[in-house]
């Protein structure tokens, strides 16, 4: 358990509204990522940060944004969601000094 | 573009045999990482193994063992003494870019082991 937690857990939403998800660590690492997880695809990285206010693009970024104003919290928006965006996030760190990343426990969103 | 491959979308074994799962990537650097991730029907990631490149010897972590084979860009897991629990999804992961690593994953193997 590498102290990550992910809320929601689970969300159903409707197309167009807006979405925030959470993802809190309590030891100060500095990598955070977020990752979408769909059937056929693996888990495929859509943003991360590497310090507080520094974030970057990954692989499938279109249609959200994050944030993160403190060192425990990456926050990932959708800023008016799609139903091609249901799917199972998950958040992840990079403990300092190893090469592995730890993973949350996910959030299954769906978007109706 | 750096891509990882796992050609068994399922696969099913009776209890206590040897299943190997398949990966191939493809990347054009000399240095990197390479990771077996299993998830169980709870959806939690869970590191099982690692490898890294400039390291010749096969990683083994007590019945999970590597075949890394370098220059045919190869990296497959092998579970022996299979057990009910080891009845999962697994994904084959490559880290690029050293000083942000992302994780680049296939697409899953889903393995179901029998009684």
């Amino acid at each position: 358990d590498a102290g990550i937690t992910q809320s929601p857990r689970h969300k159903v939403t409707e197309t167009g509204t807006p979405v925030t998800l959470r993802c809190h660590q309590t030891e100060n690492h500095r990598y955070m990522y977020w990752y979408r997880q769909d059937p056929g695809h693996g888990l495929r990285l859509i943003h991360y940060s590497y310090g507080v206010k520094d974030t970057d693009k990954g692989e499938v970024s279109d249609g959200y944004s994050v944030s993160r104003s403190k060192t425990e919290d990456f926050l990932l928006t959708l800023e008016s969601a799609t139903s091609s965006q249901t799917s199972v996030y998950f958040c992840a760190i990079r403990v300092q000094g190893y090469n592995e990343q730890f993973f949350g426990p996910g959030t299954r969103l769906t978007v109706l | 573009a750096q891509t990882v491959t796992q050609s068994q979308p399922e696969m099913s074994v009776q209890e206590a045999e040897t299943v190997t799962l398949s990966c191939t990537y493809d990347t054009s650097e000399s240095n990197y990482y390479l990771f077996w991730y299993k998830q169980p029907p709870s959806r939690q990631m869970i590191l099982v193994i690692r490898q890294e490149a400039y390291k010749q010897q096969n990683a083994t972590e007590n019945r999970f063992s590597v075949n890394f084979q370098k220059a045919a860009k190869s990296f497959s897991l092998k579970i022996s003494d299979s057990q009910l629990g080891d009845t999962a999804m697994y994904f084959c992961a490559f880290i690029f870019d050293q000083g942000a690593q992302k994780l680049v994953f296939g697409q899953g193997t889903r393995l179901t082991i029998n009684p």
